[in-house]
């Protein structure tokens, strides 16, 4: 089946650090990748996509290059700040099968940014 | 209008008490979804609706039930629940199923305490 591995968290930086967390995935076919963050007491937010190969997926200074090669969807930023404090979820669906319909999540990274 | 609305966003419950979730997207999208999530952990896919009908239950337990009364229009009717059923309940909605090319949606969720 299809599955998502997140770095183990929790990420504490300090502002303006380099950030990187790391995705890797397993899928059958050909899926489609995100980022979604989820602040303090909220929904889940779209941060970044890619749906094929060599993609890269930014927003809001984040950024995310889909490689089939490594089968990797790693997030950075070049400048956190204390507003990214949030958790990460890396995530993907792919076509067809029993996941039909299904967005596969990873366990997520909690990241915590000091001023 | 570019969200995915959800009512209410606590709501306190009794075991014997039937509540109803309520969810609303006026995107055009023709899937949604209902997710379980437990603190610190990613969410857990629910039920599937696609163009209205049901296409993924996954195995919850007959105390939950969905109900898709428009394309615009998700519910979740609650009953004879138990404590381990207290949550945040994520609706979420996609253009098209499987939501490879455009992402999912969320609405940012109803925290259900079940006491």
């Amino acid at each position: 089946g299809n599955s998502v591995t997140q770095m183990e968290g929790p990420v504490t930086l300090s502002e303006e650090a380099f950030l990187t967390i790391n995705c890797t995935y397993t899928a059958t076919g050909y899926p489609s990748l995100f980022w979604y963050v989820q602040y303090p007491g909220e929904g889940l937010q779209l941060l970044l996509k890619a749906t094929k190969a060599d993609d890269k997926g930014s927003n809001k200074g984040f950024e995310a290059t889909y490689r089939k090669e490594t089968t990797s969807f790693h997030l950075e930023k070049g400048s956190v700040q204390v507003s990214d404090s949030a958790v990460y979820f890396c995530a993907l669906t792919a076509p067809g099968g029993t996941s039909y319909g299904k967005l596969t999540f990873g366990q997520g990274t909690i990241l915590t940014v000091h001023p | 209008d570019t969200e995915v609305t959800q009512t209410p966003k606590h709501l306190v419950m009794g075991m014997t008490n039937k509540k109803s979730l309520k969810c609303e997207q006026h995107m055009g999208h023709r899937a949604m979804y209902w997710y379980k999530q437990k603190a610190k952990k990613p969410p857990e896919l629910m039920f599937v609706y696609s163009y209205e009908k049901l296409s993924i239950n996954e195995s919850v337990p007959s105390r939950f039930s969905p109900e898709c009364p428009n394309s615009s229009l998700l519910n979740l009717h609650l009953h004879a629940l138990q404590p381990e059923d207290s949550a945040l309940y994520l609706c979420a909605s996609s253009q098209e199923t499987q939501g490879l090319h455009y992402g999912y949606t969320f609405g940012s969720g109803t925290r259900l305490t079940v006491v």
